[in-house]
């Protein structure tokens, strides 16, 4: 198995313009999870889907942020418009048995 | 309310030397605990998970942690310390064990290792 899949590892784009990032699940496993990593604010935790249902979506900023999960193969994440402040690395992942999770690599990306 | 305290935001120790990095946590309930590591510009990795019987548990690349629910404590320990062990690592908790929900994560610790 590949693991977690996340597309594209690194992004730079300029403020105001829409970006998406893409998580690929671990066949199989029922829930997905979407993180935000920065130096200041640590690991948070944005939205996180079971059986491609959003659960909570608490931790999603504000509504420039918005998820998907049309099929339990593929989540998206879209920030639009982006801004400087919400250059982060971007983590997804997926469910164990024991709650465990499994991390994607990441997307860095940095809004100028 | 659910929480995870990291107490040491960064620590160094020697090469070969012993470690131990520290957590704590809040939970009403037994908790399912684990512990991540992640290296510069990798995702997380997770190390070991405890969910129930012996409360002492092995991990991947030597690590072990206890868990003492009398502390409310699973601290992460190594007998000896290896230069690619520098890192950071995460504890983190379950709050609802046995079905799929999130973990909440801490603070991490900062782990750099001295030649």
């Amino acid at each position: 198995d590949a693991g977690v899949i996340q597309s594209p590892r690194h992004e730079v784009t300029e403020m105001g313009q829409e970006v998406t990032l893409r998580c690929k699940p671990i066949s199989g496993h029922n829930s997905l999870f979407w993180y935000r990593q920065t130096m200041m604010r640590g690991l948070e935790l944005l939205i996180y889907f079971n059986n491609n249902v959003p659960i909570d979506d608490s931790g999603m900023p504000e509504d420039r942020f918005s998820a998907k999960m049309p099929n339990a193969s593929f989540s998206t994440l879209k920030i639009q418009p982006s801004e400087p402040r919400d250059s982060a690395v971007y983590f997804c992942a997926t469910d164990g048995a024991y709650n465990e999770q499994f991390f994607g690599p990441g997307t860095r990306l940095t809004v100028l | 309310a659910q929480s995870v305290t990291q107490p040491d935001i960064h620590i160094t120790v020697s090469e070969g030397a012993s470690l131990e990095l520290r957590c704590n946590y809040s939970y009403g309930a037994t908790p399912y605990l684990f512990w991540y590591v992640q290296s510069p510009g990798q995702g997380l990795q997770l190390l070991l998970k405890y969910f129930s019987g012996d409360t002492l548990v092995q991990g991947i690349k030597g690590f072990e942690a206890e868990f003492k629910r009398s502390q409310s404590s699973f601290n992460l320990r190594k007998p000896s310390v290896h230069w690619s062990d520098a890192a950071e690592y995460f504890c983190a908790v379950g709050v609802t064990p046995g079905s799929q929900g999130n973990l909440i994560f801490g603070k991490g610790t900062k782990l750099s290792v001295k030649p």
